[in-house]
């Protein structure tokens, strides 16, 4: 099966201030990426998804950026953060063939806080 | 667009009670349906999932649901619960043509000892 890491764990940042989250694959190759947000209450908010190296989705506007420099890395990037970009931040992946029918594998999250 | 709602946002349940956690989702065409659990201080993992064939599919941990074409829904559910079962749940479904997978909400449970 596939390990998602992702780092860091907790971050606190200013507002203004600039942002970059990272995320790296472990056991598949070619697969698809995802970046959510997680609210309490709300479950999972799908930010962005990538198919392959440098091909990025974005579902919804907002002040996130997200780039794929490599085949199992994915970024998570802001210029200026915001207060409401405060939030939990999950990388998954799935296996790039018939991608609907795959489970997703979820890394252990980062906790974003800004004030 | 697709959606997916379940509909308890917090369960409170005694061991040895049944378990019943609904979702109805939203779309038109063929899905496929999972249910995630995350425990805690674990990362989100696969609970069972349902693609075609049988619609009640089993899972791990005694875990089982029901696909319900003519409803859509898909419900969660297990005959006795733990303790260890203390987690969040989520419904999921994504589109048999596409990439994404649409979250529930989420269900907590709590499991009294």
């Amino acid at each position: 099966s596939q390990t998602i890491h992702q780092w860091p764990a907790t971050l606190v940042q200013p507002v203004g201030s600039p942002l970059s989250l990272e995320c790296t694959v472990e056991g598949t190759s070619n697969p698809n990426l995802y970046w959510y947000r997680q609210a309490a209450g709300r479950g999972l908010q799908l930010l962005f998804y990538s198919v392959g190296i440098g091909q990025i989705s974005s579902e919804v506007p907002q002040n996130l950026s997200a780039s794929r420099p490599q085949d199992r890395q994915f970024i998570l990037s802001s210029k200026k953060l915001l207060l409401s970009d405060s939030g939990f931040y999950l990388c998954a992946s799935s296996d790039g063939r018939f991608s609907s029918y795959n489970e997703q594998f979820f890394g252990p999250g980062t906790r974003l806080t800004v004030l | 667009a697709q959606s997916v709602s379940q509909h308890n946002h917090h369960v409170i349940l005694s061991e040895a009670a049944s378990l019943e956690l609904g979702c109805n989702y939203s779309y038109g065409g063929t899905v496929n349906l999972f249910w995630y659990v995350q425990y805690p201080g674990q990362h989100l993992q696969l609970l069972l999932k349902y693609f075609s064939g049988d619609p009640l599919v089993k899972g791990i941990k005694g875990f089982e649901a029901e696909f319900i074409k003519s409803k859509f829904s898909f419900n969660l559910r297990k005959p006795s619960v733990q303790w260890s079962d203390t987690a969040e749940y989520f419904c999921a479904v994504s589109d048999t043509g596409g990439f994404k997978t649409i979250f529930g909400a989420g269900t907590r449970l709590f499991v009294k000892a």
